[in-house]
């Protein structure tokens, strides 16, 4: 079982909708990061979380430790949304150590 | 500043022969990380830098894979000798504060091994 699991792995949603991703992990971690990887393969850092909540333009993202969760939430969704957004985390496995791991990525797919 | 620059954007080589990736951090930006995607095993992390000192690669594959970063503007990461399962797009990012800022990423270095 992978420690990052997302959900849904493919989401077809219409021009305007509210889009959830969702985010499970099962170590104990120190943060969170949303990634966005666009068709040309460009990948854009969206978020760092460690706890609550942050918000930039349409897109929300929060977490939920006690229950190892996060959720990105991209309200009036807009086809150059498209893209696949990757959940990574950092373990809280202490010293300086940074190495993240990474879900497989949820492709979104919006429609005009 | 115009971002992290890596180059080439496409490799295309021949099994056996070495392959070398280049990258230019942000300006400032004091750590650096490599990172491998296929879609087998999606996005891994190979090794990171922190000041141009190496602190974890673990990640790298195995012993024909190393990196370097001689100052803080430039680093490689090598494939000797290269093999087709090694074909994938690999990734530099970095970051001011490796620990508690984003990661900015290059454009990505797609790499076919024939």
């Amino acid at each position: 079982k992978n420690e990052v699991e997302q959900s849904p792995q493919n989401l077809t949603a219409q021009e305007g909708e509210f889009i959830t991703i969702n985010c499970s992990y099962s170590v104990g971690i120190s943060a969170l990061h949303w990634l966005q990887q666009h068709p040309g393969g460009g990948i854009v850092s969206l978020f760092m979380l460690s706890s609550g909540k942050k918000k930039h333009g349409r897109l929300i993202a929060t977490i939920n430790i006690q229950e190892k969760h996060s959720s990105l939430h991209i309200t009036a969704s807009h086809p150059r949304d498209s893209a696949v957004y990757i959940c990574a985390v950092r373990p809280n496995s202490g010293g300086s150590n940074y190495k993240l791991t990474f879900g497989k990525g949820t492709l979104l797919t919006v429609n005009p | 500043d115009a971002g992290v620059i890596q180059s080439p954007r496409h490799e295309v080589t021949e099994m056996g022969q070495e392959v070398t990736l280049r990258c230019k951090p942000i300006s400032g930006h004091d750590y650096l990380f490599w990172y491998r995607q296929t879609m087998m095993r999606g996005l891994e992390l190979l090794i990171y830098f922190n000041n141009n000192v190496p602190i974890d690669d673990s990640g790298m594959p195995e012993d024909r894979f190393s990196a370097k970063m001689p100052n803080a503007s430039f680093s490689t990461l090598k494939i000797q000798p290269s093999e087709p399962r090694d074909s994938a797009v690999y990734f530099c990012a970095s970051s001011l504060n490796g620990l508690h800022h984003i990661q900015y990423f290059g454009a990505g270095t797609r790499l076919s091994v024939l």
